[in-house]
């Protein structure tokens, strides 16, 4: 089946320090990329929708400038969290789709989590 | 009101239990439905689609009712390997970026022996 790959799995970073996480599709092209936001005990929550060769649509309270997407390939996209603060300290989920997402079957890589000291 | 509501349980029942979980969607114009499930520290994988005949995949059903937005997982017979938190899953649809997945915030599912 289609893989996806985060990279890193695991980081812990200082305060005010930004840290990028690499999400790939492996074996298909994606033409859309998700990213979530898990907190503990909470579901996932959608950050941003990504297309390759775009900009990203961030949802509503999600502030672009702290966390930026790039989706420069069919197969790889970043998240950026700049200048990240404790409260930033989650898991972040990245969800790849051939399609444009949705009804396309969506298939989720493992996950980075995020400390944040 | 939020796109997606569960209740969160936890729901404890003993082997052999059926168990069911509600889910309940805000936007009448979703059209498709799905559950997946979650295990600790884990992404989320895809269970079932919903669909409004219904459809059974096992000792899974799944149920959807339109009129009161509402869609339901059944479970029959738990077993162990059951244990995890259940997410209901709504596709949104908006027209710059296509469509995306809304995810309830889960209902967690403990099956004791």
């Amino acid at each position: 089946g289609a893989v996806v790959s985060q990279h890193p799995s695991w980081v812990i970073c200082k305060s005010g320090t930004s840290v990028k996480i690499e999400c790939r599709s492996l074996d298909f092209q994606a033409t859309t990329m998700f990213w979530y936001r898990q907190f503990p005990k909470q579901s996932l929550m959608l950050m941003a929708t990504s297309n390759e060769g775009s900009k990203a649509t961030y949802e509503q309270g999600v502030e672009k400038d702290k966390f930026l997407i790039n989706h420069a390939s069919l197969t790889l996209s970043t998240l950026t969290v700049t200048s990240a603060h404790p409260e930033d300290s989650s898991f972040y989920i990245c969800s790849a789709s051939q399609g444009a997402g949705g009804t396309d079957t969506q298939y989720f890589g493992p996950g980075t989590r995020l400390t944040v000291l | 009101r939020k796109e997606v509501e569960q209740d969160p349980g936890p729901f404890n029942v003993p082997e052999g239990a059926t168990v069911a979980f509600n889910c309940t969607y805000s936007n009448s114009a979703s059209q498709s439905f799905f559950w997946y499930r979650q295990d600790c520290r884990k992404e989320p994988k895809l269970l079932m689609s919903v669909y409004s005949s219904g459809n059974e995949d096992g000792r899974f059903t799944a149920q959807l009712n339109r009129a009161s937005q509402y869609i339901s997982l059944l479970i029959r017979d738990s077993k162990l390997s059951d244990s995890a938190t259940y997410l209901c899953v709504v596709v949104r649809t908006w027209h710059q970026a296509g469509t995306a997945l809304i995810f309830g915030k889960g209902t967690t599912l403990s099956v004791s022996s």
